[in-house]
């Protein structure tokens, strides 16, 4: 089994909200990673967590808090964003070791809509 | 930036092999090759992955060059199903237990048409 899953598929949120995003995998693996994709464009890495720590955060604007509160478990909390935030955000994971085997699955994404 | 270079756009007639090329004439000894392709809207599927060695799998073949220079993706029987968005990555060495880190290129948008 190598499916990650993500909350909300779908989200609409004013400028002022707070809003969370949700991923969840139960493959064992130890790290985890957030990824914003604009439309027609590549994902691009916002943050890697390694064994439950930050271990990479691509300058991303503190408007965007990642927290990882157990090894199987990724949220992104959003605050204060702006309408070019609009994007598809997909998590993914693998098993952390950095080494041949370490695959990222990613999950279906949530499609958030800044208004 | 990324260090792939793939054509944006490819046509294949259904049932035949479709071939990805795919260049990266700056990647270095221990860094990996990843493919992976990403249908409309939905998250990037795995398809292969390797270092020096073809590989093959049941999705698909992996042909990288001896100097390791190039690689192309083989799907041996293209369907319509595989008309996708294919991304040609090298993942960057980590240090170990920090996770791996994945830049996308602009990909190859593949149209299988019947």
């Amino acid at each position: 089994d190598t499916e990650v899953t993500q909350t909300p598929k779908h989200l609409v949120m004013g400028m002022t909200n707070k809003k969370s995003l949700k991923c969840e995998q139960h493959m064992g693996h130890r790290a985890m990673y957030w990824y914003k994709q604009k439309a027609k464009k590549p994902p691009e890495l916002m943050f890697v967590y390694s064994y439950e720590k930050l271990s990479i955060n691509e300058s991303v604007p503190s408007r965007f808090s990642p927290e990882c509160p157990n090894s199987s478990l990724l949220n992104l909390h959003l605050h204060a964003l702006q309408p070019e935030d609009s994007a598809l955000y997909l998590c993914a994971s693998s098993q952390g070791s950095g080494g041949l085997g370490d695959t990222q699955y990613f999950g279906p994404g949530t499609r958030l809509t800044v208004l | 930036d990324a260090k792939t270079t793939q054509p944006p756009s490819m046509d294949c007639a259904e049932g035949r092999a479709a071939n990805l090329p795919c260049n990266h004439s700056t990647i270095s000894g221990n860094e990996y090759v990843y493919w992976y392709r990403q249908i409309h809207s939905q998250g990037p599927q795995y398809i292969i992955h390797g270092l020096k060695n073809n590989e093959t799998n049941e999705m698909a073949s992996l042909i990288i060059t001896e100097d390791r220079k190039s690689s192309t993706l083989i799907l041996p029987h293209a369907t319509l199903r595989d008309t996708a968005v294919y991304y040609c990555i090298v993942r960057l060495y980590m240090i170990y237990n920090q996770g791996g880190k994945l830049i996308f290129g602009q990909g190859t948008e593949l149209s299988v048409k019947p």
